[in-house]
Protein backbone atom coordinates (compact mmCIF):
# COMPACT_ATOMS: atom_id res chain seq x y z
CA UNK A 1 0.00 0.00 0.00
CA UNK A 2 1.89 3.25 -1.27
CA UNK A 3 -0.34 5.33 0.89
CA UNK A 4 -1.65 6.91 -1.86
CA UNK A 5 -5.97 6.70 -2.33
CA UNK A 6 -7.92 7.14 -5.60
CA UNK A 7 -11.54 6.97 -5.85
CA UNK A 8 -13.59 5.54 -7.16
CA UNK A 9 -12.02 2.06 -8.75
CA UNK A 10 -14.24 1.96 -11.47
CA UNK A 11 -16.16 4.56 -13.42
CA UNK A 12 -18.57 3.21 -16.46
CA UNK A 13 -20.51 6.52 -18.23
CA UNK A 14 -21.86 7.32 -21.33
CA UNK A 15 -20.01 9.64 -24.54
CA UNK A 16 -20.75 13.16 -23.76
CA UNK A 17 -20.50 13.05 -19.98
CA UNK A 18 -18.23 14.84 -17.23
CA UNK A 19 -16.35 13.14 -14.55
CA UNK A 20 -14.38 13.80 -11.31
CA UNK A 21 -12.10 11.18 -10.15
CA UNK A 22 -10.26 11.59 -6.72
CA UNK A 23 -6.86 11.15 -5.19
CA UNK A 24 -5.40 11.94 -1.48
CA UNK A 25 -1.90 11.67 -1.35
CA UNK A 26 -0.06 10.42 0.94
CA UNK A 27 0.55 12.18 4.09
CA UNK A 28 2.91 14.74 4.38
CA UNK A 29 3.01 15.16 -0.02
CA UNK A 30 3.17 18.32 -1.18
CA UNK A 31 3.16 16.85 -5.40
CA UNK A 32 0.23 15.44 -6.62
CA UNK A 33 0.79 14.05 -10.49
CA UNK A 34 -1.69 12.76 -12.82
CA UNK A 35 -1.31 9.82 -15.51
CA UNK A 36 -3.33 8.38 -18.03
CA UNK A 37 -2.46 4.60 -18.85
CA UNK A 38 -4.00 2.85 -22.32
CA UNK A 39 -2.90 0.24 -23.93
CA UNK A 40 -1.86 2.22 -26.97
CA UNK A 41 0.02 5.05 -25.37
CA UNK A 42 1.17 3.50 -22.18
CA UNK A 43 1.90 5.42 -19.08
CA UNK A 44 1.50 9.18 -19.57
CA UNK A 45 1.95 12.23 -17.41
CA UNK A 46 -0.94 14.74 -17.47
CA UNK A 47 -0.37 17.02 -15.27
CA UNK A 48 1.96 18.48 -11.61
CA UNK A 49 0.41 20.38 -8.39
CA UNK A 50 2.43 21.28 -5.86
CA UNK A 51 0.84 22.67 -2.99
CA UNK A 52 -2.07 24.03 -4.62
CA UNK A 53 -0.62 25.45 -7.82
CA UNK A 54 -0.30 24.01 -11.12
CA UNK A 55 3.14 23.40 -11.75
CA UNK A 56 3.59 21.29 -15.12
CA UNK A 57 1.34 20.41 -18.18
CA UNK A 58 1.69 17.56 -20.27
CA UNK A 59 -0.55 16.31 -22.89
CA UNK A 60 -3.56 17.02 -21.27
CA UNK A 61 -6.40 17.81 -23.43
CA UNK A 62 -8.23 20.74 -22.83
CA UNK A 63 -11.54 18.74 -21.99
CA UNK A 64 -9.53 17.63 -18.82
CA UNK A 65 -8.62 20.02 -16.25
CA UNK A 66 -7.41 19.47 -12.35
CA UNK A 67 -7.03 21.47 -9.03
CA UNK A 68 -5.19 20.57 -5.59
CA UNK A 69 -6.78 21.49 -2.90
CA UNK A 70 -6.34 23.28 0.62
CA UNK A 71 -5.76 19.66 2.43
CA UNK A 72 -3.80 18.59 -0.84
CA UNK A 73 -6.32 16.21 -2.04
CA UNK A 74 -6.61 16.58 -6.51
CA UNK A 75 -9.36 16.07 -7.92
CA UNK A 76 -9.39 15.34 -12.06
CA UNK A 77 -12.16 16.73 -14.15
CA UNK A 78 -12.64 14.49 -17.70
CA UNK A 79 -15.85 16.43 -19.58
CA UNK A 80 -17.37 15.88 -23.16
CA UNK A 81 -16.05 12.57 -22.84
CA UNK A 82 -15.52 10.06 -25.87
CA UNK A 83 -14.58 6.51 -26.48
CA UNK A 84 -10.88 7.33 -26.44
CA UNK A 85 -10.47 8.50 -22.83
CA UNK A 86 -11.54 5.23 -21.67
CA UNK A 87 -8.41 4.28 -19.96
CA UNK A 88 -6.73 3.82 -16.70
CA UNK A 89 -5.96 7.08 -14.51
CA UNK A 90 -3.15 7.20 -11.92
CA UNK A 91 -2.33 9.30 -9.43
CA UNK A 92 0.91 10.02 -7.91
CA UNK A 93 2.53 11.90 -5.06
CA UNK A 94 5.98 13.33 -3.72
CA UNK A 95 7.41 14.74 -0.63
CA UNK A 96 8.27 17.68 -2.26
CA UNK A 97 8.34 19.92 -5.15
CA UNK A 98 12.04 18.22 -7.15
CA UNK A 99 11.36 14.29 -6.54
CA UNK A 100 11.63 11.92 -8.44
CA UNK A 101 10.23 9.11 -6.55
CA UNK A 102 6.56 9.07 -6.63
CA UNK A 103 4.25 7.22 -5.43
CA UNK A 104 1.47 5.67 -7.31
CA UNK A 105 -2.72 5.04 -6.22
CA UNK A 106 -4.24 2.39 -7.48
CA UNK A 107 -5.81 4.08 -10.23
CA UNK A 108 -9.15 4.24 -11.43
CA UNK A 109 -10.29 2.37 -14.47
CA UNK A 110 -12.47 4.74 -16.90
CA UNK A 111 -15.02 3.08 -19.27
CA UNK A 112 -16.63 5.44 -21.45
CA UNK A 113 -19.56 3.60 -23.85
CA UNK B 1 4.35 11.08 -26.17
CA UNK B 2 8.29 10.56 -25.67
CA UNK B 3 9.14 6.84 -24.19
CA UNK B 4 11.62 4.70 -23.03
CA UNK B 5 12.56 1.56 -25.33
CA UNK B 6 12.54 -1.19 -22.94
CA UNK B 7 13.86 -5.09 -24.18
CA UNK B 8 12.35 -7.81 -24.00
CA UNK B 9 8.90 -7.30 -24.40
CA UNK B 10 7.81 -10.16 -22.49
CA UNK B 11 9.98 -12.90 -20.93
CA UNK B 12 8.13 -16.64 -19.39
CA UNK B 13 10.80 -18.09 -17.55
CA UNK B 14 10.91 -20.89 -15.07
CA UNK B 15 10.45 -20.39 -11.18
CA UNK B 16 14.76 -19.99 -9.59
CA UNK B 17 15.68 -18.41 -13.11
CA UNK B 18 17.34 -15.05 -12.89
CA UNK B 19 15.98 -12.43 -15.30
CA UNK B 20 17.40 -9.49 -16.77
CA UNK B 21 16.26 -6.41 -18.90
CA UNK B 22 17.07 -3.14 -20.00
CA UNK B 23 15.88 0.39 -21.03
CA UNK B 24 17.39 2.87 -23.00
CA UNK B 25 17.02 6.45 -24.17
CA UNK B 26 17.89 9.04 -26.88
CA UNK B 27 18.31 11.24 -24.39
CA UNK B 28 20.48 11.68 -21.02
CA UNK B 29 19.06 10.97 -17.70
CA UNK B 30 19.92 11.80 -14.35
CA UNK B 31 17.49 9.48 -12.72
CA UNK B 32 16.48 6.23 -13.10
CA UNK B 33 13.37 4.86 -11.24
CA UNK B 34 12.36 1.09 -11.86
CA UNK B 35 8.65 -0.03 -11.26
CA UNK B 36 6.17 -2.77 -11.37
CA UNK B 37 3.15 -2.91 -12.22
CA UNK B 38 0.61 -6.06 -11.28
CA UNK B 39 -2.68 -6.25 -13.10
CA UNK B 40 -4.95 -3.77 -11.52
CA UNK B 41 -2.30 -2.27 -9.78
CA UNK B 42 -0.91 0.95 -9.48
CA UNK B 43 3.07 1.28 -10.57
CA UNK B 44 5.14 0.26 -7.38
CA UNK B 45 8.56 1.91 -6.53
CA UNK B 46 11.47 -0.63 -6.92
CA UNK B 47 14.70 0.85 -7.23
CA UNK B 48 16.14 4.79 -7.84
CA UNK B 49 19.02 5.57 -9.22
CA UNK B 50 20.64 8.73 -9.25
CA UNK B 51 24.50 8.43 -10.04
CA UNK B 52 26.05 6.98 -13.64
CA UNK B 53 27.07 3.57 -12.93
CA UNK B 54 25.67 3.31 -9.53
CA UNK B 55 24.48 -0.57 -8.69
CA UNK B 56 21.45 -0.86 -6.21
CA UNK B 57 19.93 -3.69 -4.75
CA UNK B 58 16.21 -4.49 -3.45
CA UNK B 59 15.99 -7.53 -1.90
CA UNK B 60 16.26 -9.95 -4.64
CA UNK B 61 16.56 -7.11 -7.33
CA UNK B 62 19.66 -5.14 -8.69
CA UNK B 63 19.33 -2.20 -10.85
CA UNK B 64 22.40 -0.14 -12.51
CA UNK B 65 22.58 3.12 -13.49
CA UNK B 66 24.36 2.70 -17.04
CA UNK B 67 27.35 4.83 -17.45
CA UNK B 68 26.52 6.78 -20.66
CA UNK B 69 23.58 8.12 -18.48
CA UNK B 70 20.94 7.03 -21.51
CA UNK B 71 20.31 3.52 -20.06
CA UNK B 72 19.63 1.16 -16.91
CA UNK B 73 19.71 -2.35 -16.24
CA UNK B 74 17.03 -4.59 -13.89
CA UNK B 75 18.42 -7.80 -12.96
CA UNK B 76 15.97 -10.38 -10.66
CA UNK B 77 17.51 -13.14 -8.98
CA UNK B 78 16.13 -17.00 -8.58
CA UNK B 79 13.00 -15.89 -9.55
CA UNK B 80 10.03 -16.69 -7.69
CA UNK B 81 5.59 -16.81 -9.09
CA UNK B 82 4.85 -13.32 -7.17
CA UNK B 83 7.15 -11.54 -9.70
CA UNK B 84 5.28 -11.98 -12.14
CA UNK B 85 3.88 -8.41 -13.27
CA UNK B 86 5.23 -5.66 -16.20
CA UNK B 87 8.08 -3.57 -15.20
CA UNK B 88 8.74 -0.18 -16.21
CA UNK B 89 12.01 1.70 -16.32
CA UNK B 90 11.10 5.70 -15.56
CA UNK B 91 12.96 8.80 -15.80
CA UNK B 92 11.84 12.72 -14.84
CA UNK B 93 11.95 15.02 -17.39
CA UNK B 94 11.53 19.02 -16.51
CA UNK B 95 9.41 19.56 -13.26
CA UNK B 96 9.99 15.98 -12.39
CA UNK B 97 7.17 14.86 -14.88
CA UNK B 98 8.33 10.71 -15.67
CA UNK B 99 8.43 9.20 -18.82
CA UNK B 100 7.45 5.57 -18.84
CA UNK B 101 9.11 2.75 -20.68
CA UNK B 102 6.73 0.46 -23.06
CA UNK B 103 7.29 -2.14 -20.28
CA UNK B 104 8.90 -6.02 -19.59
CA UNK B 105 5.83 -8.04 -18.82
CA UNK B 106 7.54 -11.04 -16.41
CA UNK B 107 5.37 -14.69 -16.59
CA UNK B 108 7.34 -16.97 -13.70
CA UNK B 109 6.34 -20.80 -14.79
CA UNK B 110 6.09 -22.74 -10.70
Amino acid sequence: DSGVTQTPKHLITATGQRVTLRCSPRSGDLSVYWYQQSLDQGLQFLIHYYNGEERAKGNILERFSAQQFPDLHSELNLSSLELGDSALYFCASSVGYGDSEQYFGPGTRLTVT
Amino acid sequence: GQQLNQSPQSMFIQEGEDVSMNCTSSSIFNTWLWYKQEPGEGPVLLIALYKAGELTSNGRLTAQFGITRKDSFLNISASIPSDVGIYFCAGPTGFQKLVFGTGTRLLVSP
